[in-house]
């Protein structure tokens, strides 16, 4: 069965260190991968997908996140937070039918 | 890109009782998927609403508890019957962006408290 694990539920860091966020999928030699954030109160957006080709992902609000095969990793990173980024951040993979299946999320706190 | 308003928000509601929310898009969709995530959870998928047929629900939603009517392209609704405390969750509507890939647009979401 399909499954995306967030081994860390809650990640605390200092404005302006570096962030790294663990995901593992479990699912297809070709998966389908993404990352969400969620801010307090609002919807979910999409930071960035890997579909195929570069590992190496861009995203929004410069984010990145790195496709590793042979660790059924996807993990994301950004190398120096801003308090604006204290949010709950889902990792996904996608089935071939379409569905998304979410991680448990990990919620990040930025402290000054 | 995709925008979905949903409706209500956020809503208070008492054992015993059903709420309807409702979401529209922008634009025409295929398929429209409605998820659950409770309180310090993940997102959950309940089911999937394609127009013109049944909601395919995912193990653990059944339909008595969870009807969805699904009118036309646009528009797609989710009744949350006979609610619980349990049931107290926020109920997200999504579209899909690109064909079976899984890559979603979502509504900000209804949140509900039931008392």
């Amino acid at each position: 069965a399909q499954s995306v694990t967030q081994p860390d539920i809650h990640i605390t860091v200092s404005e302006g260190a570096s962030l790294e966020l663990r995901c593992n999928y479990s699912y297809g030699a070709t998966p389908y991968l993404f990352w969400y954030v969620q801010s307090p109160g609002q919807g979910l957006q999409l930071l960035l997908k890997y579909f195929s080709g570069d590992t190496l992902v861009q995203g929004i609000k410069g984010f990145e996140a790195e496709f590793k095969r042979s660790q059924s990793s996807f993990n994301l990173r950004k190398p120096s937070v801003h308090w604006s980024d204290a949010a709950e951040y889902f990792c996904a993979e996608s089935d071939s039918w379409g569905k998304l299946q979410f991680g448990a999320g990990t919620q990040v706190v930025v402290t000054p | 890109s995709a925008v979905i308003s949903q409706k209500p928000s956020r809503d208070i509601c008492q054992r015993g009782t059903s709420l309807t929310i409702q979401c529209q898009v922008d634009s025409q969709v295929t398929m429209m998927f409605w998820y659950r995530q409770q309180p310090g959870q993940s997102l959950t998928l309940i089911a999937t609403a394609n127009q013109g047929s049944e909601a395919t629900y995912e193990s653990g939603f059944v339909i008595d508890k969870f009807p969805i009517s699904r009118p036309n392209l646009t528009f797609s609704t989710l009744t949350v019957s006979n609610m619980s405390p349990e049931d107290s969750s926020i109920y997200l509507c999504s579209v899909p962006t690109a064909a079976n890939t899984g890559e979603l647009f979502f509504g900000e979401g209804s949140r509900l408290t039931v008392l």
